[in-house]
């Protein structure tokens, strides 16, 4: 199995434009989690989707963040308009979604907005 | 919610020394304790895990402690080696809520050669 894949490795973008970032969750994993590193903040949970549904996304932290999953295989985070204190590493990971299991990380996704 | 505390922010030993990590949480009904390993521009990689049932849980040079009355966890690398260096995060989570995991705030660790 390739791992959980996130695309794009990097993006730059302006402030005010729209930007998406895309995951795909390893093969049979039930849980998929969207998280957000900075220096500041460290490691937040942002949402949780468990079997494609929304689960708790109390950690979106407004309302021009939005989170789609519409299949077992495919998740997106969704910035827009961005803003430049959305600069930050978000990192997409998924789980077998049982009590107390590993969860794996993609490579990240290093957005910075200028 | 639950929330977790990590020390220290950093740590730096020499190598063939001994590293200690430490944390706690606050939710007792957490009952999964996993650490991850984040070296740079790569996403978090489990590394060991223990679970409530378990007080002690050793793979080669790494070994966790969990101590569930006082609601702390700790990571222990003996014999470091330069490739130990990385950022170490502890997390906790509990069995209903699907493999969500709450972080601490990390530890870079430095081995100097």
């Amino acid at each position: 199995d390739a791992g959980v894949i996130q695309s794009p490795r990097h993006e730059v973008t302006e402030m005010g434009q729209e930007v998406t970032l895309r995951c795909k969750p390893i093969s049979g994993h039930n849980s998929l989690f969207w998280y957000r590193q900075t220096m500041m903040r460290g490691l937040e949970l942002l949402i949780y989707f468990n079997n494609n549904v929304p689960i708790d996304d109390s950690g979106m932290p407004e309302d021009r963040f939005s989170a789609k999953m519409p299949n077992a295989s495919f998740s997106t985070l969704k910035i827009q308009p961005s803003e430049p204190r959305d600069s930050a590493v978000y990192f997409c990971a998924s789980s077998t979604g049982g009590g107390g299991t590993e969860a794996f990380f993609g490579q990240g996704t290093r957005l910075t907005v200028v | 919610g639950e929330n977790v505390e990590q020390h220290p922010s950093t740590l730096s030993v020499q190598e063939g020394d001994s590293a200690v990590i430490k944390c706690t949480y606050s939710d007792s009904a957490s009952n999964y304790f996993p650490w991850y390993k984040q070296e740079l521009g790569k996403g978090p990689q489990l590394i060991i895990d223990i679970r409530s049932n378990v007080g002690e849980k050793k793979d080669q040079r790494i070994a966790v402690t969990l101590n569930k009355t006082a609601k702390h966890f700790s990571l222990h690398i003996t014999e470091t080696q330069p490739e130990d260096s990385a950022v170490y995060f502890c997390a906790a989570s509990r069995r209903t809520n699907a493999g969500k995991s709450t972080f601490g705030d990390g530890t870079t660790l430095t081995v100097k050669p």
